[in-house]
């Protein structure tokens, strides 16, 4: 079957650097997204790997390893909006998203 | 970026009314639109896939009569709820895709459904 695993919360604080976890099985890989859900919206897209690596965009980095079918988001400096769900989800052979459970993030000042 | 558009945001209906969800790609086409549900705490869930010009895909344990869902444009997908009851007040969003398969989904606002 098709399995998306990633921790249900975690905390941090303000200011500080989390990196969120992700491992996957899925028939087939066509690349992995992130997304943010803050309670009660609809996600919104921070990153998308299909290569192996790092990719960053500002406060915000996702890594990918095909190999081990493992990737991470990786958030510095925090800050309070920070607090929200993050989404993985794996694009399989039919294109078809396959989502994470989510982990929760909460950011503490 | 792309925008997808989904209203009404809230509904309130009484159970055994239907509700119809509408979700429109603002600036570009969208053969392909996706409707997914989510409860409290929970992942997204897919129900099913919306093609155009042809009857939607349904996941597993999706049923077809109740949820309907029509995609008569490139640019429109309605979702409708049918005999609406309390187990179905939840969290319903859509998606779409650009045209090029592997590229990030556009979500729409999401519609919070309350069958009282």
């Amino acid at each position: 079957g098709q399995n998306i695993d990633q921790p249900t919360e975690m905390t941090a604080t303000e200011g500080a650097i989390v990196q969120i976890n992700c491992t996957y099985q899925t028939s087939g890989f066509n690349g992995l997204f992130w997304y943010q859900q803050h309670a009660g919206e609809a996600p919104t897209f921070l990153s998308y790997n299909v290569l192996d690596g790092l990719e960053e965009k500002g406060r915000f980095s996702s890594f990918l390893s095909r190999s081990k079918g493992y990737s991470y988001l990786l958030l510095k400096e925090l800050q309070m909006k920070d607090s929200a769900s993050y989404l993985c989800a794996v694009s399989d052979s039919n294109y078809q998203l396959i989502w994470g459970a989510g982990t929760k993030l909460i950011i503490k000042p | 970026g792309a925008v997808v558009s989904q209203h009404p945001s809230r509904v309130i209906c009484k159970s055994g009314t239907s509700v119809k969800i509408e979700c429109r790609s603002l600036d570009f086409q969208a053969t392909t639109m996706f409707w997914y549900r989510q409860f409290p705490k929970q992942s997204l869930m897919l129900m099913a896939t919306s093609n155009e010009g042809s009857k939607a895909t349904y996941e597993q344990g999706v049923e077809k009569d109740k949820f309907l869902i029509n995609h008569a444009s490139l640019t429109l997908s309605t979702l409708t709820v049918t005999s609406a009851h309390p187990e179905d007040s939840s969290f319903y969003i859509c998606s779409a895709n650009r045209e090029g398969m592997n590229t990030e989904a556009f979500f729409g606002q999401g519609t919070r459904l309350t069958v009282v």
